[in-house]
């Protein structure tokens, strides 16, 4: 069972909009977790990168929201453009090793003019 | 600026053909990772390199090897592809193990014919 499960799968949102991604994990402990962006047939690219000790961290329009207590992380994605149709995987590390990284499956957004 | 540079973007390779797929970075960073994503699935994890010392993944087969000649190049050869060879390979980078930021290439779109 993976232990970084994000929802929902797919979504589909209209220019402008606003939308928000979940990711739940049960990856214990915990040390940090990132939101990768991924463009179709490309490597992903960073979003943001939290530890146990922050509860948000924004990146223009993208604001990466962290409970610890709950192992809830959200990834908030304001006045959506077409570009940000993508992949959006979630990433938890249970140490501080770089090489322990768990990934989620990703939610795939597509934002339609 | 392409900070981790993967090439060739797409390769085509036949059932059996040896095959090797080329990372850069000019980020000077001392670890180097190599991952498998097949459609619609998370990384995985192959080897990563810390400084010239190899990190084999305990699940990683033994037709996937890895070189470091330097610390900006790493190279995934895989030995006799197989049909289930076929994915995505990303390659990426981080300064140090712990907790740090890691930068990937666009990937490299293996096919076995």
């Amino acid at each position: 069972k993976n232990q970084v499960e994000q929802s929902p799968q797919s979504l589909i949102i209209l220019e402008g909009k606003n939308c928000t991604l979940q990711c739940n994990y049960t990856v214990s402990p915990f040390s940090n977790l990132r939101w990768y962006k991924q463009d179709t047939g490309r490597g992903p690219v960073s979003l943001t990168i939290m530890t146990f000790s922050e509860n948000t961290k924004s990146n223009g329009r993208y604001t990466a929201t962290l409970d610890a207590d709950t192992k809830q992380s959200s990834l908030h994605i304001t006045a959506s453009q077409l570009s940000d149709s993508a992949s959006y995987i979630c990433v938890v590390s249970p140490t501080y090793n770089n090489n322990d990284m768990r990934f989620g499956a990703g939610t795939r957004l597509t934002v339609k003019p | 600026d392409a900070m981790v540079i993967q090439n060739p973007r797409y390769q085509v390779t036949q059932f059996g053909k040896p095959v090797t797929l080329s990372c850069s970075q000019t980020l000077n960073h001392n670890v180097m990772y190599w991952y498998q994503q097949k459609s619609s699935q998370a990384p995985k994890l192959l080897f990563h390199y810390y400084d010239k010392d190899f990190n084999n993944e305990a699940d990683t087969p033994d037709n996937f090897q890895s070189r470091r000649p330097n610390t900006s190049f790493c190279f995934l050869d895989i030995r006799s592809p197989g049909l289930g060879d076929a994915a995505m390979y990303l390659c990426a980078t981080t300064q140090g193990e712990m907790n740090t930021e890691a930068f990937f290439g666009q990937g490299t779109r293996l096919t076995v014919v």
